[in-house]
């Protein structure tokens, strides 16, 4: 069982459209970074969240917090083909010395 | 401009044979990790070190060792390869340990043990 839950696992849409994407636990977490992945390369920092209910913007990407923080959200506004990638999130869990843990991630593919 | 280095890109290994990944940065970390992605996984925490002569386990330690006696390199050994080792490896290097400063990565290295 994964300690951070994403959904959808795959998620295919044409260019223009919006999408949301999620990463839940049971878990209360200090904050939550999300992550964005290309075919061959390492992940790449888009965001960190830290106080309950914040929200941020990077460009079209807006990124929540849940009020109670355990949960995110990501939404991309009129999406890109070069929005297409794998999206992680990760948390530290604070009752194992704050090793990072990460979602099994979204793959999101952005079609002409 | 190197950032994190993995060495080497892509390797095969036959069961029981050792290998070690190389892993670099220049960014004057004290903390690195390694991870190993699986499909339907994520990124699972192998070893990490919170700077140099200083090494723990993470989530899946098993059948990989570490050490870290530079600041600037932290070498992942295999011991005796296993297929269930077949994996894409990352090392990762940030200011300090946890959620709340950025994880620098390599481009990875991925691993077949046939």
């Amino acid at each position: 069982t994964q300690l951070l839950e994403q959904s959808p696992q795959f998620l295919s849409i044409q260019e223009g459209e919006n999408l949301t994407v999620y990463c839940n636990s049971s878990s209360v977490f200090s904050s939550l970074q999300w992550y964005r992945q290309e075919p061959g390369e390492g992940p790449v920092l888009l965001v960190t969240v830290v106080t309950g209910g914040e929200v941020k913007k990077l460009k079209r990407l807006t990124f929540q917090f849940g009020d109670a923080r355990k949960d995110s959200s990501l939404h991309i506004t009129a999406a890109q083909p070069g929005d297409t990638g794998l999206y992680l999130c990760a948390a530290g869990v604070l009752y194992n010395n704050n090793d990072m843990r990460f979602g099994a991630g979204t793959r999101l593919t952005v079609k002409p | 401009n190197a950032g994190v280095t993995q060495t080497p890109k892509f390797q095969v290994l036959k069961t029981g044979q050792s290998m070690t990944l190389q892993c670099a940065q220049d960014m004057n970390h004290e903390y690195m990790s390694w991870y190993r992605q699986d499909p339907g996984m994520g990124l699972r925490l192998i070893h990490y070190s919170v700077g140099a002569g200083i090494t723990d386990q993470g989530e899946v330690p098993n059948g990989y060792n570490v050490s870290r006696s530079t600041t600037e390199d932290f070498p992942l050994r295999l011991l005796s390869a296993a297929p269930s080792q077949t994996s894409v490896y990352f090392c990762a290097s940030s200011y300090f340990k946890g959620p709340n400063t950025e994880a620098f990565f390599g481009q990875g290295t991925r691993l077949t043990v046939v």
